[in-house]
């Protein structure tokens, strides 16, 4: 299994361009977020899905946009890109037996976004 | 909104001295996740802890969740140099967010 993975590594964006983070599990797990994590921060949930068509906000959604078609797939998309957005970008999932809490989530390697 | 505070934000320790870090949410937590991640890499998961009062040991390191369920704490005994990294607490509340703390930076000096 690769786990999960996310493309590309790095990116450097101008102001106000848009560009797709691309990520894909292959652990079959049904829940799947996004989070950012600033220099020395902890990491801020952007948006999440517990599954196939189902998306929901998560903490710092403005800028963003998600969606999830697949259950391997969780793209995330930023439109006008802007230098608040520089950061670097986790892909993580996890399982969640029905009504249970998610299990433990394992991350992607991450995507280092600077927007100039 | 929810907040979970974690505190030291650094630590400096010498080899062989014990480490602790905090994790405080302003609400209850149905679950709480810990989680290390080393310089450049992406967070690991150590360990999950449900219940009120919960204590689980991975070798030389200790977990705690608070009666309340509003705190937790990471104690590592004996540091080595591969204890290097951030540790990051994540909280659960009564959905499906995971708030992260700020995390503690451990050094370990040899």
């Amino acid at each position: 299994n690769a786990g999960v993975t996310q493309t590309p590594k790095f990116r450097i964006l101008k102001i106000g361009q848009s560009m797709t983070l691309q990520c894909t599990q292959d652990m079959n797990h049904n829940y799947m977020y996004w989070y950012r994590q600033d220099p020395g921060m902890g990491l801020k949930l952007i948006y999440y899905s517990v599954g196939a068509g189902i998306t929901d906000k998560g903490e710092v959604p403005n800028g963003y946009n998600v969606s999830r078609s697949t259950t391997e797939d969780f793209p995330l998309r930023l439109e006008l890109a802007a230098p608040s957005q520089t950061s670097v970008y986790f892909c993580a999932s996890s399982y969640s037996p029905g009504t249970r809490s998610p299990w433990e989530q394992y991350f992607g390697p991450g995507t280092r976004l600077t927007v100039t | 909104g929810q907040q979970v505070m974690q505190i030291p934000q650094y630590q400096h320790v010498q080899e062989g001295e014990d480490f602790t870090t905090y994790c405080n949410s302003s609400t209850t937590l149905s679950n709480i996740q810990w989680y290390k991640q080393r310089p450049g890499g992406h967070p690991v998961f150590l360990i999950q802890l449900v219940k009120s009062g919960e204590v689980k040991k991975q070798k030389r390191l200790t977990f705690q969740f608070g009666e309340a369920k509003k705190n937790s704490s990471l104690h590592i005994t004996a540091t080595q140099t591969t204890d290097v990294g951030t540790y990051f607490c994540a909280g659960l509340s009564w959905g499906n967010q995971f708030y992260f703390g700020t995390g503690t930076s451990l050094t370990v000096i040899p």
